[in-house]
């Protein structure tokens, strides 16, 4: 069963444009949520990550979108440049005991970014 | 800012031998750190659960005679491909978790190749 629903699998977006990708999950436990930025042979790199205690995180050009309610998170990156063209993945954890630090991924989303 | 590492980056081995991936947090301890295997474009799926001074943790469908991870400290985890065979070739990453879990790092990855 996957935890972690990410859409859209594959983006394509013309160079300043905004790239929108989001997660849903069912786990109201989940505390954490990660975003993670990958490189062709390369292990993911911390992108961006928000707490349920906050609707927005902005870094730079980077926005995390949180819904309690509705269980989901968006990715959104702002003035999207070729160098932006990566696999996203985002991520869902819980702070708790056993689970501690256990990230369940979303299948991961292959942007393209055109110049 | 926080940083593991794996090493090595990249091995080939033949059939039938073993080979050996560490992962080192450097600028912190942790007691907690994870072993993923990655397909090519597919997502990290969790192998196990490494905990310091303690068994490992298997997700269902892992090997763990097959599959031996040492975590010996509170910086180093190891994880030990025994008898590999072609189909174990993949790129396998590590993360450790930072403080009580409010940050999850990865390393760079282990290329593995068996021939």
């Amino acid at each position: 069963q996957q935890q972690v629903k990410q859409s859209p699998q594959s983006l394509i977006v013309q160079k300043g444009g905004i790239s929108i990708i989001n997660c849903a999950y069912e786990n109201t436990a989940f505390d954490y949520f990660p975003w993670y930025q990958q490189f062709p042979g390369k292990g993911p790199a911390l992108l961006i990550a928000i707490r349920p205690d906050v609707s927005e995180k902005k870094e730079g050009r980077f926005t995390i979108s949180f819904n309690k309610s509705a269980k989901q998170f968006s990715l959104h990156i702002m003035d999207s440049q070729p160098g932006d063209s990566a696999t996203y993945f985002c991520a869902a954890s819980s702070g708790r005991g056993s689970t501690l630090g256990r990230l369940y991924f979303g299948r991961g989303t292959q942007l393209t970014v055109w110049p | 800012g926080a940083v593991v590492s794996q090493h090595p980056s990249w091995v080939i081995c033949k059939s039938g031998t073993s080979v050996k991936i560490e992962c080192r947090s450097l600028d912190f301890q942790a007691t907690t750190m994870f072993w993923y295997r990655q397909f090519p474009k597919k997502s990290l799926m969790l192998m196990a659960t490494s905990n310091e001074g303690s068994k490992a943790t298997y997700e269902q469908g892992v090997e763990k005679d097959k599959f031996l991870i040492n975590h010996a400290s509170l910086t180093l985890s190891t994880l030990t491909v025994t008898s590999a065979h072609p189909e174990d070739s993949s790129f396998y990453i590590c993360s450790a978790v930072q403080g009580s879990g409010n940050t999850i790092y990865f390393g760079e990855g282990s290329w593995l190749t068996v021939v």
